[in-house]
């Protein structure tokens, strides 16, 4: 099975703290994605990245960067936090942009971002 | 453009009946993937199901169903014998070649299973 691990489920943070939300897949997955979900807005997402140190903006990037230095690992980074950013954060991987259900996205479990 | 409409924000089913949740979808994109998620109140989203443009046959996964019609452009989620554990909110999804990597989530529908 298909693993994508977040770091943290819960994490509060205070106003202009620089946050890191990491992820981690096991299945050698060449995409991985960064979305965040709010009530009544439904998925956006962030950035994505295809390959190693190739990364590309998705729908909603300001007030964010992203790092992938590891094919298994994609962090999302919170330059200084603000309250607008308190949100669910879903990472996700996909095996292969080459179509079919290899564009399947396993998801982590999420983390709760609070920030104060 | 492309679009996943989920009209239903919420549904209720009574126990061991079957249910429908409605998606339709757009695009110019012959060629698309639509998938089906399940994202209980834990958070996290589940993948249930998968079906390709040129698929012949209607998906089916254990007591998930898809109900592709690609004229209407609409890919239903039938779920048969429901489930207390089905409750949970059921996100409709669609991964077109125009639309470079990026998949796109409909709003969702809540699915309340009554016992």
């Amino acid at each position: 099975d298909v693993k994508v691990t977040q770091s943290s489920r819960y994490l509060v943070k205070r106003t202009g703290e620089k946050v890191f939300l990491e992820c981690v897949q096991d299945m050698d997955h060449e995409n991985m994605f960064w979305y965040r979900q709010d009530p009544g807005l439904g998925l956006r997402l962030i950035y994505f990245s295809y390959d190693v140190k190739m990364k590309e903006k998705g729908d909603i990037p300001e007030g964010y960067s992203v790092s992938r230095e590891k094919k298994e690992r994609f962090s999302l980074i919170l330059e200084s936090a603000s309250t607008n950013q308190t949100s669910m954060y879903l990472c996700a991987s996909s095996l292969s942009p080459w179509g079919g259900d290899s564009d399947i996205q396993y998801f982590g479990a999420g983390t709760r971002l609070s920030v104060l | 453009a492309q679009k996943i409409t989920q009209t239903q924000p919420g549904m209720f089913v009574q126990e061991k009946e079957a249910v429908t949740l409605d998606c339709t979808y757009d695009t110019s994109d012959p060629s698309y993937g639509l998938f089906w998620y399940k994202q209980p109140s834990s958070g996290e989203m589940i993948f249930l199901i998968y079906q390709g443009s040129y698929d012949q046959q209607n998906a089916t996964e254990g007591r998930y169903s898809l109900n592709f019609q690609k004229a209407r452009k609409s890919a239903n989620l039938v779920i048969s014998a429901s489930q207390l554990g089905d409750s949970a909110m059921y996100f409709c999804a669609m991964r077109a070649h125009t639309g470079g990597f990026k998949t796109i989530f409909g709003a969702g529908t809540r699915l309340f299973v009554k016992a």
